[in-house]
């Protein structure tokens, strides 16, 4: 699976977009890249995923690089309930759907 | 839609003694179901992969004999710490797959488990 990589931490004011960056370089062909984020003691929350195409939902957008090495994951208006640890992972279908954690971002929403 | 419970979401156990937690998927049924466990400051760690009717897949260095799976339904999975000990203590985590050829898990909340 390809590994990724994420700035430890950030920080963004309250009503800002908030752009989350994951280099994933050595991405091949058939893996998507999902974006999970966990806020403190709780279980993760699935946020979006893509495989080559931008992708828009209510929660957030996520922007690919055309030669897939990198990503962003775009809030739009942070609000101080975004303040979590941010997941970027790159996953194959075809092994067994394991998804391999790194230590992700931790953003701060500050008021 | 995808909700994912946990039960307990706290347990504190005595050393020595096998603890329980029950995963149940509320609005889906998951063919595939996984446990993980989180330490402090620390990103999760897939213990197990298991799929419904079939036994577990352990990830390397974890104890089968000491973390039991069952997933006797397409809705149920539960975790047994047998013997717990005190380094066993952690937040332990399930989630499950929406359909067989997806990659998205929608986890539960959590279970604090707490070995004194």
């Amino acid at each position: 699976d390809a590994k990724t990589t994420q700035p430890p931490s950030m920080d963004c004011a309250e009503g800002r977009a908030a752009n989350l960056p994951c280099n994933h370089s050595t991405i091949s062909g058939n893996e998507y890249v999902y974006w999970y984020r966990q806020i403190h003691s709780q279980g993760p929350q699935y946020i979006i995923h893509g495989l080559k195409n931008n992708e828009t939902n209510e929660m957030a957008s996520l922007i690919i690089t055309e030669d897939r090495k990198s990503s962003t994951l775009i809030l739009p208006h942070a609000t101080l309930r975004d303040t979590a640890v941010y997941y970027c992972i790159v996953s194959n279908a075809g092994n067994n759907r394991k998804l391999i954690w790194g230590l992700g971002t931790s953003l701060a929403v500050n008021p | 839609g995808a909700v994912v419970s946990q039960h307990p979401s706290r347990v504190i156990c005595k050393s020595g003694t096998s603890v329980k937690i029950e995963c149940r998927s509320l609005d889906f049924q998951a063919t595939t179901m996984f446990w993980y466990r989180q330490f402090p400051k620390q990103s999760l760690m897939l213990m197990a992969t298991s799929n419904e009717g079939s036994k577990a897949t352990y990830e390397q260095g974890v104890e089968k004999d000491k973390f039991l799976i069952n997933h006797a339904s397409l809705t149920l999975s539960t975790l047994t710490v047998t013997s717990a000990h005190p380094e066993d203590s952690s937040f332990y985590i399930c989630s499950a797959s929406l359909l067989p050829s997806t990659d998205t898990q929608y986890f539960g909340p959590g279970t604090r488990l707490t070995v004194l």
